[in-house]
Formats: structure tokens, C-alpha cells, sequence
């Protein structure tokens, strides 16, 4: 079975800390992707990575950076975290190019909560 | 621009109800990708089914089937004889080739005693 872990369930932080949100995969995917998740607007897609140090914006990439410096893991991080960030967040992996059959079938995470106060 | 809806915010059920959910897709692309996951109270997101563009084969799982119409862009969700753990937030999506998905808001569903 394919295993996304998020390292913490959840979290307080304080007005401008640094946060880091970290997610390892055990299935060897490609791909990468951190989501954050608010009642009413669904699933909005951060960052995601298709391969180690490679990154591409989401939907909403302002206020957060990722990092993938290894391939089974991605990391989310908050430079100074605002309110406005309180919120669930899902990181997920995918099989990327090298596996047809599955195409881009995404495994999640069972998701973070940060509260930010 | 691909865009996935999913009209319905919340939908309540008594035990043993059937239910569909429905999902609206849009997009360009001649070959993709519909998915269903669902989201119980824990958080993570389980995947449920993908079905490829060119598979319009409906497709049952136990209490679950899909009805896929490509004339529609319609991809529903039907729970046979719901029982309380089916409660959870459904989500559908829609991918092309390895680009990431899209996915709607979400179906929350109740199913009570």
C-alpha cells in the first residue's frame, strides 16, 4: 500500500514564525504536491514537485516555499505565518512519467492542521 | 481551463437510502482522467476509482458504482444502501496526461442512523 505521512497532525504556531510541514513517501513517486483545504473552496494546490529540487507553483503559491532536497520528501514551509494560513494541509504523491497504468492517480496524506494565532 | 463541479455542498440520508452524488466535468483535452475520493472525519483523502476518457464502461463496487457519460461530462457516485460510515466529504476530480488534478469543492454526506 502506498504510505504518505505528514509529520505532525497538528500545530499552533504564533503570528510571524517559521513553520515546516514535512511529508515522506514510501512508494518512490515522482511526483509531490502540498494542498491546503478550507471549507467552501475545496482542495487548492500550493506547490508541487516532479522530481528532487525541482518545483513548480500551484493555485496559490504566495507566503509559502517548498523544498525537496531527497526524493521521498517534500517539505512545506511558512517564512512568517500569517492568520490567514490557519488551515488543514495535504501533501500527496504520484507516480510521474514511469508509470503508465497508474497515470496520475494522487495518494494522500492524512493532512495537517495549522492554527496560527 | 479544466473546471469540475460539484453542485451539491451537503446531502443527508437515513441508513439505508441509496444516494448520488453528482459531478460536472469541463474540459479540452480528448484523453483524461476522473477520479473520486472521499474524505472521512480523520482527513486523509482515500482514493475511490479512476476512470480513463475513453472507458465509459460503468463500473460497481460492492455498494458503490459510477455512471460515467462522456454526451453529459458527468461522472456520478451511487451509494447503495448507505450505512453511517459512508458520512464523510466526497471530492471528484479530473486530470490530463501527468498534470495535476483539478478538483471540485466537495459533496459532504450524512448518513444517519
Amino acid at each position: 500500500d502506498v504510505k504518505v505521512t505528514q509529520s505532525s497532525r497538528y500545530l499552533v504556531k504564533r503570528t510571524g514564525e517559521k513553520v515546516f510541514l514535512e511529508c515522506v513517501q514510501d512508494m518512490d513517486h515522482e511526483n509531490m504536491f502540498w494542498y491546503r483545504q478550507d471549507p467552501g473552496l475545496g482542495l487548492r494546490l500550493i506547490y508541487f514537485s516532479y522530481d528532487v529540487k525541482m518545483k513548480e507553483k500551484g493555485d496559490i503559491p504566495e507566503g509559502y516555499s517548498v523544498s525537496r532536497e531527497k526524493k521521498e520528501r517534500f517539505s512545506l514551509i511558512l517564512e512568517s505565518a500569517s492568520t490567514n494560513q490557519t488551515s488543514m494541509y495535504l501533501c500527496a504523491s504520484s507516480w510521474g512519467y514511469r508509470d503508465t497504468a497508474s497515470g496520475n492517480t494522487i495518494y494522500f496524506g492524512e493532512g495537517s492542521w495549522l492554527t496560527v494565532v | 481551463a479544466q473546471k469540475v463541479t460539484q453542485a451539491q455542498t451537503e446531502i443527508s440520508v437515513v441508513e439505508k437510502e441509496d444516494v448520488t452524488l453528482d459531478c460536472v466535468y469541463e474540459t479540452r483535452d480528448t484523453t483524461y482522467y476522473l477520479f473520486w475520493y472521499k474524505q472521512p472525519p480523520s482527513g486523509e483523502l482515500v482514493f475511490l476509482i479512476r476512470r480513463n476518457s475513453f472507458d465509459e464502461q460503468n463500473e460497481i463496487s460492492g455498494r458503490y458504482s459510477w455512471n460515467f457519460q462522456k454526451s453529459t461530462s458527468s461522472f456520478n457516485f451511487t451509494i447503495t444502501a448507505s450505512q453511517v460510515v459512508d458520512s464523510a466529504v466526497y471530492f471528484c476530480a479530473q486530470g490530463s496526461g501527468y498534470s495535476t488534478l483539478t478538483f471540485g469543492k466537495g459533496t459532504m454526506l450524512l448518513v444517519s442512523p
